[in-house]
């Protein structure tokens, strides 16, 4: 079975800090993608990784997918109010997606 | 309407109800999924359809029955469910099922089983 673990669990930070979620296997996956979800609604893409090593930035958020493919960091810098959600990476493997166990981030005006 | 669609998005129930959730999608996609998302818990696949077969149930209660009439259209049925069911179901799409291609998610319909 497949697992992914994601710290930490929660995060409450005052805006314009920065913080890292990280997200960890002992599974090899062929693609990573990190997802956001508000309140009352469903996940929304955010972005995929594919290669060892690949990083990604997408206006404030910094994307990397581990080396050996088994692990991916998700770096936000100067937080806003607005990132506030439940976070959540999912691995993709043949023909099967396995989603982490989420990061809940609060960002405190 | 664009995007994928839940509804209702919020449902009580009794134990001894039968209610059904509705899923649609506008995308074009071939492949709908059924998720349950619960607190402190990952996300948990529960069925999968392509081009309206069933490919994949993860060991699923019966008390959960899944009905796929078109490959826009996706059912969940409830009956006689436990207060341990109560959870977001987000209903999800995708061009293919078993491929990478990325899923889209509708809003979830938050269940409270009483």
């Amino acid at each position: 079975t497949q697992l992914l673990e994601q710290s930490p669990q929660f995060l409450s930070i005052q805006e314009g800090e920065n913080l890292t979620v990280y997200c960890n296997s002992s599974s090899v996956f062929s693609s990573l993608q990190w997802y956001r979800q508000e309140p009352g609604e469903g996940p929304v893409l955010l972005v995929t990784v594919v290669t060892g090593g690949e990083v990604k930035k997408l206006k404030r958020l910094t994307f990397q997918f581990g080396d050996a493919r088994k692990d991916s960091s998700l770096h936000i810098t100067a937080a806003q109010t607005g990132d506030t959600g439940l976070y959540l990476c999912a691995g993709r493997g043949y023909q099967k997606v396995t989603f982490g166990t989420g990061t809940k981030l609060q960002v405190i005006p | 309407e664009t995007g994928v669609t839940q509804t209702p998005r919020h449902l009580v129930m009794g134990m001894t109800n039968k209610k059904s959730l509705k899923c649609e999608q506008h995308l074009g996609h071939n492949a709908m999924y059924w998720y349950k998302q619960s607190a402190k818990k990952p996300l948990e696949l529960m069925f999968v359809y392509n081009f309206k077969e069933q490919t994949e149930n993860n060991s699923v209660p019966s008390r959960f029955s899944p009905e796929c009439p078109n490959s826009s259209h996706l059912f969940l049925h409830l009956h006689t469910l436990q207060p341990e069911d109560s959870a977001l179901y987000l209903c999800a799409s995708s061009a293919l099922a078993g491929s990478t291609d990325t899923q889209y998610f509708g809003p979830g319909t938050r269940l409270t089983v009483l």
